[in-house]
């Protein structure tokens, strides 16, 4: 049962425009959310995180948003740069164990 | 290199023998996970543990995997009997503690092939 979904496998966005990727959950139990970012054959780079107690947290250009009645959230990359082009993870925290999405592959068109 | 160091990168197998892998994890981080990456999915959790002891196996399959992190050296994952099935990428992470929301650093991972 996959309790955090990225329903998006693909998103292209022109470089310098925003990039929005969406992440949804089921379980109400999670206590913090987080976006990691991934190159092939490397291992996932973690980016971004939010509390459950939080709806937005920013960090540059990146930018998380969770809103927790419609269990979504949503990361903001603005502008959006031709390095950023990588899959992008959603993950969910219980009790220190991640949960992790299946990803969407972002590229940035220079 | 300060990150956390998976090895082998690729390690290829025939059906029936055994897989270790291991995982330095980060220096001062004393907490490990293991995710396991099928194709076109996303990470699986499958164990996490803390020096010489296994916190949480609830994604381990029941047979023929088992993992340590023992006082000195790295983790290792070990998978008898290797099927086909087990062909998947192998990622460790590492924590320094198990404070809410501590991001994990994952290594590059170990791609397993079973021919």
């Amino acid at each position: 049962d996959q309790q955090v979904k990225q329903n998006s496998p693909s998103l292209s966005v022109q470089e310098g425009r925003i990039s929005i990727l969406n992440c949804d959950y089921t379980n109400s139990m999670f206590d913090y959310f987080l976006w990691y970012k991934k190159y092939p054959a490397e291992g996932p780079t973690f980016l971004i995180s939010i509390s459950s107690i939080k709806d937005k947290n920013e960090d540059g250009r990146f930018t998380v948003f969770l809103n927790k009645s419609a269990k979504h959230l949503s990361l903001h990359i603005v502008p959006s740069q031709p390095g950023d082009s990588a899959v992008y993870f959603c993950a969910a925290s219980e009790a220190n164990n991640l949960f992790f999405g299946t990803g969407t592959r972002l590229t940035v068109i220079p | 290199n300060a990150g956390v160091m998976q090895n082998p990168r690729h390690l290829v197998r025939r059906r029936g023998q055994e897989a270790r892998l291991r995982c330095s994890p980060m220096k001062g981080h004393s907490h490990v996970y293991w995710y396991r990456q099928l194709p076109e999915e996303g990470l699986k959790f499958m164990v996490y543990l803390q020096k010489e002891n296994i916190i949480d196996e609830s994604g381990m399959p029941k047979e023929r995997f088992s993992a340590e992190f023992p006082k000195e050296g790295p983790s290792i994952l070990r998978i008898q009997q290797v099927v086909r099935g087990d062909s998947a990428a192998y990622f460790c992470a590492s924590s320094p503690s198990q404070q809410m929301g501590q991001p994990q650093h994952f290594g590059d991972g170990t791609r397993l092939s079973i021919l």
